[in-house]
């Protein structure tokens, strides 16, 4: 079964809007990820974020973690188009293994 | 510093064919991993790769094999292609962990007729 699942599958919103997604997942975790896939690419990384920590920030990305509700939101402000793409979090379990969502497409409209 | 290349880019084969797809890591990596990507199951781990060594597995038929080479390269093989074996496939490198930060390639797209 999915480790991670993000929501909502699907997201359009104005260029300039903030853009939020979740993951939520099933098991305790080492720490999440969240990676950003152009069409028909590979995926790039984003962010880690470890067990321990509640709030991440990388420029225009900002990442919260909920352990206690097995949930993390991924938050890209002043969107612009260049941010349409798929974004999966990925989370290690502890296990050496590391599970990926089924991602939110986000489209940006001019 | 390089990225990871995957070669070739796109494939096309038919049914009961073999395909061998190429991945080269990022220098100095030593952890390569290999997913297929459907738009109905997503992103699905294939297999990692550690130093030449299988270190982790997915829940993939035997088909679908691999091997990492002393230079860390990696080769992932399908035998007897099927329909629904037609996918994105694509590699990642990482420092040592799977669980480590991945860097992706571009892919190879893999058609069966």
């Amino acid at each position: 079964s999915q480790q991670g699942e993000e929501d909502p599958q699907a997201l359009s919103i104005q260029e300039g809007e903030n853009a939020t997604m979740n993951c939520s997942y099933k098991t305790s975790i080492n720490n999440l990820q969240w990676y950003r896939q152009n069409s028909g690419r590979g995926l790039v990384h984003l962010i880690l974020i470890r067990s321990n920590e509640r709030e991440k920030h990388s420029g225009r990305l900002r990442v919260t973690l909920d352990t206690s509700k097995k949930s993390s939101s991924l938050l890209i402000t002043a969107s612009r188009a260049a941010d349409t793409a798929s974004y999966f979090c990925a989370t290690d379990a502890g296990d050496d293994k590391i599970i990926f969502g089924k991602g939110t497409r986000l489209h940006i409209l001019p | 510093k390089a990225g990871v290349t995957q070669t070739p880019r796109y494939l096309i084969k038919t049914r009961g064919q073999q395909v061998t797809l190429s991945c080269s890591p990022i220098s100095g990596h030593r952890s390569v991993s290999w997913y297929q990507q459907t738009p109905g199951q997503g992103l699905q781990f294939l297999f990692e790769y550690f130093s030449e060594t299988q270190r982790n597995k997915g829940n993939f038929p035997g088909r679908f094999s691999g091997r990492q080479f002393s230079n860390s390269r990696s080769e992932m093989n399908v035998s007897t292609l099927e329909l629904g074996d037609s996918a994105l496939y694509l590699c990642a490198s990482s420092l040592g962990l799977l669980a480590d930060i991945q860097y992706f390639g571009a892919g190879t797209r893999l058609s069966v007729l």
